[in-house]
């Protein structure tokens, strides 16, 4: 089945400093990926739609220029946390739509972001 | 704004017994509602999904009610295992398009 690999699983950072968060669809392409944050105990919250060859689509409130996303190929997408400060600690995920099954997202493990 | 009202916020269930997670929507344009299956740190999992045009489908022990004229659809886990303790998310989309995820709803099944 569809498979999507996020790396890292979890990172500890220092406040200020940026945070690069890959995605990538292994088995799979995918022109879409979406990117989610969720608090603990919370559900997902869309940040972003990742386009391929072009650039995201930002959801209402979330910073685009805090959270920079690039999606230069077809199996590739990555979320840069810049300046980050405490408050961007949380669980970020990605997932992948794989336009060859009905419909199915696949999910990535997600990466526990602290920053300190 | 949640499109998608998920209920109840948490559950136990007795190992053996019917686990029943409910949830509801206003936009009629949706035309996807997946389930998906969370264990703590880890990302959700695909775990039966239903189109419109069907009122139910069963997948193993689990199976999802569609009622269309009532915007309701629900999530039945048959026979419930400790192992299916986790949390239960509803969700929906158009066109195959991004998904509106419901509240949640923890499950947890004694042995």
């Amino acid at each position: 089945g569809a498979v999507v690999s996020q790396h890292p699983s979890w990172v500890i950072c220092k406040s200020g400093t940026s945070v690069k968060i890959e995605c990538r669809s292994l088995d799979f392409q995918a022109t879409t990926m979406f990117w989610y944050r969720q608090f603990p105990k919370q559900s997902l919250m869309l940040m972003a739609t990742s386009n391929e060859g072009s650039k995201a689509t930002y959801e209402q409130g979330v910073e685009k220029d805090k959270f920079l996303i690039n999606h230069a190929s077809l199996t590739l997408s990555t979320l840069t946390v810049t300046s980050a400060h405490p408050e961007d600690s949380s669980f970020y995920i990605c997932s992948a739509r794989d336009s060859g099954g009905a419909g199915g997202y696949t999910f990535g493990s997600g990466t526990r972001l602290t920053v300190v | 704004q949640q499109q998608v009202k998920q209920s109840p916020q948490s559950l136990i269930v007795q190992k053996g017994g019917i686990s029943i997670i409910n949830c509801a929507y206003e936009n009629t344009a949706f035309d996807y509602f997946p389930w998906y299956q969370q264990f703590p740190g880890k990302g959700p999992a695909l775990l039966i999904a239903i189109r419109p045009d069907v009122s139910e489908k069963k997948e193993g022990r689990f199976t999802i009610s569609f009622n269309k004229s009532a915007k309701q659809f629900s999530l039945h886990i048959m026979d419930s295992q400790p192992g299916d303790s986790a949390t239960y998310f509803c969700a929906a989309s158009i066109n195959d398009y991004k998904l509106s995820f419901g509240a949640g709803t923890t499950v947890t099944v004694r042995a």
